[in-house]
């Protein structure tokens, strides 16, 4: 069936340090790939979004980019601070399948001053 | 306010009793699903609902019920609760279609049920 894999965490990293958060699926078709955030206590909401092979999301410094080729979704940023610490879902979307998400089983990242 | 709400936010309960976890929403949304996250697993689907009269199983809905009562309201049922049920628990809703339809869900801020 459809899976998503991320790199296992914590990944723990000092202020403006490069941060890649490795992820990768496996689906018969092409899904929709998101990148979902959960700050501690809070629910998730979505960082971004790409629906198609080679598009790329961008939001709040953080990028990745659709990569048909080699099934990934890397999510990366230049330069990350102590407010991006959270734990970081990767997921899939069939639309014709309900809209539900498939999960990744998270990276919890961790950035000290 | 939120426009996802949870309810109760944490949860305490003994083995076998009946448990209730609600959510409301103010986003005038028409799809509801209820996740179960749990550490190293992420979130996997329980159940999920394209209306009133539309509620499908997800991966992991044996052991729970759902009970649809509004366009607004999902509730998730644990009729007899076992320690392995204990987890955090999100509802979600999003669009079905149209121009607002992004693919995107949006969360409650989740209800922690520990059964003992």
């Amino acid at each position: 069936g459809d899976s998503v894999t991320q790199m296992e965490g914590p990944v723990t990293l000092s202020e403006e340090a490069f941060l890649t958060i490795n992820c990768t699926y496996t689906a018969t078709g092409y899904p929709s790939l998101f990148w979902y955030v959960q700050y501690p206590g809070e629910g998730l909401q979505l960082l971004l979004k790409a629906t198609k092979a080679d598009d790329k999301g961008s939001n709040k410094g953080f990028e990745a980019t659709y990569r048909k080729e080699t099934t990934s979704f890397h999510l990366e940023k230049g330069s990350v601070q102590v407010s991006d610490s959270a734990v970081y879902f990767c997921a899939l979307q069939f639309r014709n399948q309900g809209g539900k998400l498939i999960f990744g089983q998270g990276t919890e990242l961790s950035v000290k001053p | 306010d939120a426009d996802v709400t949870q309810t109760p936010r944490n949860r305490i309960t003994k083995t076998g009793k009946r448990i209730m976890l609600e959510c409301s929403q103010t986003k005038g949304h028409d799809r509801m699903y209820w996740y179960r996250q749990d550490p190293g697993l992420g979130l996997r689907l329980i159940y999920y609902s394209f209306d009133v009269k539309d509620i499908n199983k997800g991966e992991i809905s044996d052991g729970y019920s759902v009970s649809r009562q509004a366009q607004a309201k999902f509730s998730l049922s644990l009729e007899s609760a076992i320690p392995n049920q204990t987890a955090l628990y999100f509802c979600a809703t999003s669009w079905t279609s149209g121009p607002s339809n992004t693919g995107e869900l949006f969360f409650g801020e989740g209800s922690r049920l520990t059964v003992l």
